[in-house]
């Protein structure tokens, strides 16, 4: 199992432009979330999803969108980006909602000018 | 509103002697806690979950304690290593949707 992938591993990009940052998992867990991590601040969760077709926001989803079409994968959007979401973003997954051990992805650094 | 706290930023202790780290949180009622490893430039790694009915819990050289009453857990590793340097986070369980972490304390074991 390769467990959870993300892609890419880093980003750079200009204010305003839009662009998705991939994410999978092959162990076939419902829960899937978004989370941002930041210096001194922990991570915080975006978006996420518990199971395919239903999404819900997280503590910081201004300027996020998320889909959940399979259960394998869950792609986070960016509309526009901003010098503020310049942040090392990481993809988790569960079992299922509420199962407590979450397995993350290994990250995609991302750098907004 | 609901907080967590890891004590300290950075921890430094000599290869041989037991890391403590605490987290601590407010205005929470946690039905358990956990523990992850976070290498640099990876994800956070599941290390240990303790709930709140459990005084103390161990995985090899690895004890958690949660005391439910201070709102305080305290991660021991013992006879620690330099291949335990990473940074360490707490996480309390959603309430309201989010799953919370702390901040994160990064500990450096010297040889």
């Amino acid at each position: 199992n390769a467990g959870v992938t993300q892609t890419p591993k880093f980003q750079v990009l200009k204010t305003g432009q839009s662009m998705t940052l991939q994410c999978a998992q092959d162990m076939n867990h419902e829960y899937m979330s978004w989370y941002r991590q930041d210096p001194g601040m922990g991570l915080r969760l975006i978006h996420y999803s518990v199971g395919a077709g239903i999404t819900d926001q997280g503590e910081v989803p201004n300027g996020y969108n998320v889909s959940r079409s399979t259960t394998e994968d869950f792609p986070l959007r960016l509309l526009s980006a901003a010098p503020s979401q310049t942040s090392v973003y990481f993809c988790a997954s569960s079992r299922e909602y509420r199962v407590p051990e979450q397995y993350f992805g290994p990250g995609t650094r991302l750098t907004v000018t | 509103s609901q907080k967590i706290e890891q004590n300290s930023e950075a921890l430094n202790i000599q290869e041989g002697k037991t890391a403590t780290l605490t987290c601590n949180y407010t205005n929470y009622s946690p039905a358990y806690l956990q523990w992850y490893r976070q290498d640099p430039g990876r994800g956070p790694v599941f290390l240990l979950l303790i709930r709140e009915n459990e005084k103390e819990k161990r995985k090899e050289r690895l004890k958690v304690t949660f005391d439910t009453t201070l709102k305080q857990s305290l991660f021991h590793i013992t006879a620690s290593q330099p291949a335990d340097s990473a940074t360490y986070l707490c996480a309390l369980p959603p309430t309201n949707n989010d799953m919370r972490f702390g901040a994160g304390t990064r500990l450096t074991v010297k040889p």
